[in-house]
């Protein structure tokens, strides 16, 4: 399968502790998006990355939550400090420049903080 | 701020057309509109997106009123496989935040 991959695809945790989430996108695409659903609701943008530079990071993103994309590859999220209201899937999409339209989501991380 | 409205529910029967609607009457003139489902523990799946014309694919058809305030996402001949939550997106102008909305959860009845 050479889809958008994350790991891991579940995550418990206890308030206070911090998490990192890895996602892979397809090798040959260089925009990559996390994003944060909750139940209900639709997925809700957190950040943005062109091949490793940070374009755009949500207003609802607290100093708590970082991402990188070193060498424009894989990117990681992190959240220190997890809070009860962190608990959400966490999802990842990628896509080609040329074809930005169409983003390929991953299957997500369901993070449950206790 | 950009955003989207669209009904919370709709039931379809089997082999008929379903016609999903939204409303984005924030959209500014450059950006388009983006059609997105959402299947049972799934990440969402790319359907179809526009900007001024109708659109069609091997999906779906995209009708876009002339005021590009609103806009129909028609699947012409729905199968059981279809249900799943449908989300019209809209990008904030100036920006690469894509704005889902809370979606329409569209069940197709046997």
């Amino acid at each position: 399968d050479t889809g958008v991959s994350q790991d891991p695809r579940h995550k418990i945790t206890k308030r206070g502790q911090n998490v990192t989430f890895r996602c892979d996108p397809i090798s040959e695409h260089n925009r990559l998006y996390w994003y944060r659903q909750t139940l209900g609701q639709g997925p809700e943008f957190l950040t943005y990355f062109q091949n490793e530079a940070q374009l755009e990071k949500s207003r609802l993103l607290s100093d708590r939550f970082s991402a990188e994309r070193p060498k424009g590859s894989f990117s990681t999220l992190e959240i220190q400090r997890t809070e009860q209201g962190d608990s959400a899937m966490y999802l990842c999409a990628s896509s080609f420049r040329e074809s930005s339209y169409e983003q390929y989501f991953g299957p997500g991380t369901r993070l449950t903080v206790t | 701020d950009a955003k989207t409205t669209q009904p919370t529910s709709m039931d379809c029967a089997e082999g008929r057309a379903a016609n999903l609607p939204c409303n984005h009457s924030t959209i500014s003139g450059n950006e388009y509109v983006y059609w997105y489902r959402q299947i049972h523990s799934q990440g969402p799946q790319y359907i179809i997106h526009g900007l001024k014309n109708n659109e069609t694919n091997e999906m779906a058809s995209l009708i876009i009123t002339e005021d590009r305030k609103s806009s129909t996402l028609i699947l012409p001949h729905a199968t059981l496989r279809d249900t799943a939550v449908y989300y019209c997106i809209v990008r904030a102008p100036g920006t690469y935040k894509y704005i889902f909305g809370t979606g329409t959860r569209l069940k197709v009845l046997a």
